[in-house]
């Protein structure tokens, strides 16, 4: 299986910051990567497909940029609605696989 | 609206069997493929299979192949998972989610059932 690491795992930070997250996989996936937001007590939300489309309907302060196996997802400007997890997932082969989540937390 | 509601969690011994449903409205669920993911107490997400849109191809994460199967019913827009052989670590709440099409990735989620496997 692929796997997906994340980088950090937890980061404190201030509104209006930007923000960086990382995600590594132990082999290519070209661009077959997506990123989603998950509150405590709540279902995952989807963010962007294909490492850099953002869905309809996300924040462009949202951005996700990489390709083979080192991907990031930016915050530019982080909201009070943006203290979450932060998940990637691989669907270039199967079984497809989640990173281990990045906490964002109010510093 | 797309609307995905799971049921059928609960708590089970383990090696006993359990059958999960989700419900599925908003949207022509016969075009979709569907996933099912799950997520332990504290931990971060795992997807667990896939299901076509026609359901004749079906993908399973390691820790749950040869145990669990996933399955549709597209005349009653339902999806199922049926568990077998439950170990405790397949304790979690579990997400039924639609793929965008049949591209890997979801838009929608239901909001899980939670299944516990304890004697």
């Amino acid at each position: 299986d692929i796997q997906m690491t994340q980088s950090p795992s937890s980061l404190s930070a201030s509104v209006g910051d930007r923000v960086t997250i990382t995600c590594r996989a132990s082999q290519s996936i070209s661009r077959w990567l997506a990123w989603y937001q998950q509150k405590p007590g709540k279902a995952p939300k989807f963010l962007i497909y294909r490492a850099s489309s953002l869905e309809s309907g996300v924040p462009s302060r949202f951005s996700g940029n990489g390709s083979e196996t080192e991907f990031t997802l930016t915050i530019s400007s982080l909201q009070p609605d943006d203290f979450a997890t932060y998940y990637c997932q691989q669907y270039s082969a199967y079984a497809y696989t989640f990173g281990q989540g990045t906490k964002v937390d109010i510093k | 609206q797309v609307q995905l509601l799971e049921s059928g969690g609960g708590v089970v011994q383990p090696g006993r069997s359990l059958r999960l449903s989700c419900a599925a409205s908003g949207f022509t669920f016969r075009g979709y493929g569907m996933h099912w993911v799950r997520q332990a107490p504290g931990k971060g997400l795992e997807w667990v299979a896939v299901i076509s849109h026609d359901g004749d191809e079906k993908h399973y994460g390691d820790s749950v192949r040869g145990r669990f199967t996933i399955s549709r019913d597209n005349s009653k827009n339902t999806l199922s998972l049926q568990m077998n052989s439950l170990k405790p670590e397949d304790t979690a709440i579990y997400y039924c989610a639609k793929d965008v099409g049949w591209q890997g990735h979801c838009d929608y989620w239901g909001q899980g059932t939670l299944v516990a496997v304890s004697s």
